[in-house]
């Protein structure tokens, strides 16, 4: 493990349904992101949390809707998905955002059938 | 917008080569770079961390370079092993909200 700790790692659901996505880090770090990442795409940053605050929405859907109740854990709540939103979803924490100490969890591979 | 580009996409060689991956970047202005590792269905493993103050960072087998004016940066593997089999990833901070941008990476297949 890195210190990154996300769940689950692996999420099949249907286009109706509600389900979440947690990640929680005990680095210390004050910066969370929530990555995407598709066949044959680059990553691609969705949020990013600093001090439990969003700074960063990268014209993401709403039917991804993200949650950071502390400085250790980080949601990402998920309504009425489509099958292109099928991927891999990476969960990083960094110190302030400088790059310094960038740790990724293992991530959730879903599935949206 | 910051765009980061790695050739090549795909790279397979054998077992003791010495191997350079590329990575370009877009905007001069950034605050570091990074070398990552995904192993297939796996996260992240941060491998280099090169600041843009600094040229070049070493780890083992690993030398990463940085030329900030020219966006470019080259990941330097000597005497590759079969366990260094992997996507390589680079990634670029920068931007107000000090963001990572990555490129698509560089699937490198060491044979035995």
């Amino acid at each position: 493990e890195t210190g990154v700790t996300q769940t689950p790692r692996h999420l099949v659901m249907g286009m109706t349904n509600k389900k979440s996505l947690k990640c929680e880090q005990h680095l210390g770090h004050n910066a969370m992101y929530w990555y995407k990442q598709s066949a044959k795409k680059p990553l691609e940053l969705m949020f990013v949390y600093s001090l439990e605050e969003r700074v960063e929405n990268n014209s993401v859907p709403s039917r991804f809707s993200p949650e950071c109740p502390n400085s250790s854990h980080l949601f990402l709540h998920l309504h009425t998905l489509q099958p292109e939103d099928s991927a891999l979803y990476l969960c990083a924490s960094s110190q302030d955002g400088t790059g310094r100490g960038y740790t990724f969890g293992s991530g959730t591979r879903l599935t949206v059938v | 917008k910051q765009e980061v580009t790695q050739i090549p996409a795909a790279l397979s060689v054998p077992e003791g080569e010495n191997l350079v991956l590329n990575c370009s970047f877009t905007d001069s202005a950034i605050y570091n770079l990074q070398w990552f590792r995904q192993d297939p269905g796996k996260g992240l493993t941060s491998l280099l961390l090169i600041q843009s103050s600094q040229r070049e960072q070493t780890s083992g087998r690993l030398n990463a370079s940085l030329d900030k004016s020219s966006g470019r940066s080259t990941l330097y593997i000597a005497a590759s092993q079969p366990g260094d089999s992997a996507t390589y990833l680079c990634a670029v901070n920068s931007g107000s909200a000090r963001q990572l941008t990555f490129g698509s990476g560089t699937q490198l297949t060491v044979l035995p």
